[in-house]
């Protein structure tokens, strides 16, 4: 029943490693999003992306990079992690990426990097 | 795409009392969007308000938009300690990366029972 679902919960890694974290959505959404939120609590979008247009933030190193198999899914890869990377990142979908829609969050991943 | 900037960072208040919290924004919008955020949660949409509305109500909240001042505010009636959370508001642009949501650091409701 789970909207947005995300794997894993907790990630604890070591640093120049590469990760995976996988987000699904099943409410037949157009448009899926990555942010981070770091210590503070600061929520920053990261990526947003349906089947036409990929839009990144251009403060996000080219070491993430979303990864999408189909509509559903939208996966986050990230190389060489670096301990700036500790924090959680969290899903999201919606309708469409520029209309008046609601976005849907997942739990969250929280990355630890040591 | 744009900040919503919410006010005040931090706010303390006892159950049953009304809990009201601010957001400013820059330039104009589609819509304008307010999230809680549970400790250790992803966020949950509250409300939507569209540019050509004033005021909307959802159970015990209530959302109005003034777009001449470029400002809204969530009130919050009744307060439980289950309202307990961060509130963040998110100012929605027109399509492409105006269409992405950019929270701000959000106000933190502490509702003591």
């Amino acid at each position: 029943d789970t909207a947005v679902s995300q794997t894993p919960k907790y990630l604890v890694t070591q640093m120049g490693n590469d990760k995976s974290i996988k987000c699904e959505q099943n409410l037949g959404h157009d448009t899926m999003y990555w942010y981070k939120q770091d210590s503070k609590k600061f929520l920053k979008i990261m990526f947003s992306y349906n089947n036409k247009e990929l839009i990144i933030n251009e403060t996000v190193p080219n070491r993430f990079s979303p990864k999408s198999p189909d509509k559903a899914h939208l996966n986050l890869h990230i190389n060489s992690l670096e301990l700036g990377d500790s924090a959680v990142y969290f899903c999201a979908s919606s309708h469409d990426p520029g209309g008046s829609y609601e976005q849907y969050f997942g739990p969250g991943t929280r990355l630890t990097v040591t | 795409s744009q900040q919503g900037e919410e006010d005040p960072q931090a706010l303390s208040i006892q159950e049953g009392e009304n809990a009201t919290m601010n957001c400013s924004y820059k330039t104009s919008i589609n819509n304008l969007q307010w999230y809680r955020q549970n400790s250790g949660r992803g966020l949950v949409h509250l409300i939507l308000i569209r540019s050509n509305e004033r005021e909307k109500h959802s159970g015990r909240l209530r959302v109005t938009l003034d777009t001449s001042k470029k400002s809204s505010s969530l009130l919050i009636t009744a307060s439980r300690a289950a309202d307990t959370a961060s509130y963040f508001c998110a100012p929605q642009g027109y399509g492409g990366s105006q269409g992405n949501l950019i929270f701000g650091k959000g106000t933190k409701l502490s509702v003591k029972p």
